[in-house]
């Protein structure tokens, strides 16, 4: 299964909102998983099953799904959140990554 | 609290092998099935495989079977992983991460714990 993520790279400022969104050649229901990477750091979950956030990432980060199009939206931009982001489907093997998206600061 | 610590940098010649540890800990060790992900620089993500700690079990992305292979050591809770017949495109930092959550059938998971890679340069 392909993930297609766009943009491939965003430049935005402090206090935007952003939306990345990744797209499933096929259909994988909501298996769906976002990583934050910062450079030079090992992959961080944000959310799982497309829209669940997981335990302890702020509440500005939030995941969607409509179809096989998958939505994550960062609702007021941190300077701690400038970084890649890659979407992960876990709904059949092999396990596979977008490409990534990065964010920098405009 | 759970943590996945990784072996430190190798450098290897082509055609040899690697071996890369992830020690575990803060959790039941057979409870979770280990990922192993790799980066190669400036590139994206490329799931490798799993490994079931609990019976050995494992399951390798069909680019590396064959020169792969996963294991244990119940002993100190560390999962490994061997690369061999390396060439230079296998120059990457390769990543452990644990699956989000305990049942024995979540191999096809997602990743809530990922230790801090590890770096492999192949180089002549």
């Amino acid at each position: 299964i392909q993930l297609t993520q766009s943009p491939s790279s965003l430049s935005a400022s402090i206090g935007d909102r952003v939306t990345i969104t990744c797209r499933a050649s096929q259909g994988i229901s909501s298996a769906l998983a976002w990583y934050q990477q910062i450079s030079g750091r090992a992959p961080k979950l944000l959310i799982y099953d497309a829209s669940r956030l997981e335990s302890g990432v702020p509440s500005r980060f939030s995941g969607s799904r409509s179809g096989t199009d998958f939505t994550l939206t960062i609702s007021s931009l941190q300077p701690e959140d400038f970084a890649t982001y890659y979407c992960q489907q876990f709904n059949s093997y092999p396990i596979t990554f977008g490409q990534g998206t990065r964010l920098d600061i405009k | 609290q759970v943590q996945l610590v990784q072996s430190g940098a190798e450098a290897k010649r082509p055609g040899a092998s690697v071996k890369v540890s992830c020690k575990t800990s803060g959790y039941t060790f057979t409870g979770y099935y280990i990922h192993w992900v790799r980066q190669a620089p400036g590139q994206g993500l490329e799931w490798m495989g799993w490994f079931n700690p609990k019976n050995i079990g494992t399951k390798y992305a069909q680019k590396f079977q064959g020169r792969v292979t996963m294991s244990r050591d119940m002993s100190t809770s560390t999962v490994s992983m061997e690369l061999s017949r390396l060439r230079s495109d296998d120059t990457a930092v390769y990543y452990c991460a644990r699956v989000g959550c305990s049942s024995s059938s979540c191999h096809l998971y997602y990743m809530d714990v990922w230790g801090k890679g590890t770096t492999v340069t192949v180089s002549s």
